[in-house]
């Protein structure tokens, strides 16, 4: 079965200070892929990384960075510098190969003040 | 190029009612997903439609129904609604040939039972 575990209810930071979001995540799939969204006030979920079950590079999108780990089933979000901007619920989410379903996690709220 | 569109925004219901719920997909996305947020949890998969058929179902009752028209847009049904169906209703739309490539949501449609 598929799951998703964002053990961190709520985070907060004071601007320009570093944060990481944990994701772990459960599969019996050889082949899946992983996502991080965020979802503003407004309710939308943004999109912000996918990542294949063979792809185990770390990639960094300006202040943001993620860490991929298969031997310990995580997937780690991190913001450098945060930002107000930066407050929202951020999700972590799954899917596996012929199951376009995403299995997402509860959800970190973050919340960046000035 | 507008994303995916969902109607209307917010919502009332009486409990016993039925209500629909519309979604256009992102212009090219051919597949659309179902999902419901409670309040403080992530999304949770309702179903999924590609060529006017209903493709995968999560854990919901029968009082959930929806529909896919020639156009890909859709339609989420719930009948005989109780309290416990107040939540965030979210349309997702992909492209079939690169599903798990990414999902583009809507802003959602706010439902409330009374």
């Amino acid at each position: 079965a598929q799951k998703v575990t964002q053990a961190q209810t709520e985070i907060s930071v004071v601007e320009k200070e570093d944060v990481t979001l944990d994701c772990v995540y459960e599969t019996r799939d050889t082949t899946y892929y992983l996502f991080w969204y965020k979802q503003p006030p407004s309710g939308e979920l943004v999109f912000l990384i996918r990542r294949n079950s063979f792809d185990e590079q770390n990639e960094i999108s300006g202040r943001y960075s993620w860490n991929f780990q298969k031997s310990t089933s995580s997937f780690n979000f991190t913001i450098t510098a945060s930002q107000v901007v930066d407050s929202a619920v951020y999700f972590c989410a799954l899917s596996e190969t012929g199951f376009q379903k995403l299995v997402f996690g509860t959800g970190t709220r973050l919340l960046v003040s000035p | 190029d507008a994303g995916v569109t969902q109607s209307p925004t917010h919502l009332i219901k009486t409990r016993g009612q039925q209500v629909t719920l519309r979604c256009s997909p992102k212009s090219g996305h051919d597949t659309v997903s179902w999902y419901q947020q409670a309040l403080g949890q992530g999304p949770q998969f309702i179903f999924q439609y590609y060529e006017e058929e209903e493709r995968q179902r999560g854990n919901f009752p029968d009082r959930f129904s929806g529909h896919q028209f020639p156009n890909y847009s859709s339609e989420l049904n719930v009948n005989a609604l109780l309290l416990g169906d107040s939540a965030l209703y979210l349309c997702a739309s992909s492209f079939e040939p690169r599903a798990n490539y990414g999902y583009t949501f809507g802003s959602g449609t706010r439902l409330t039972v009374v």
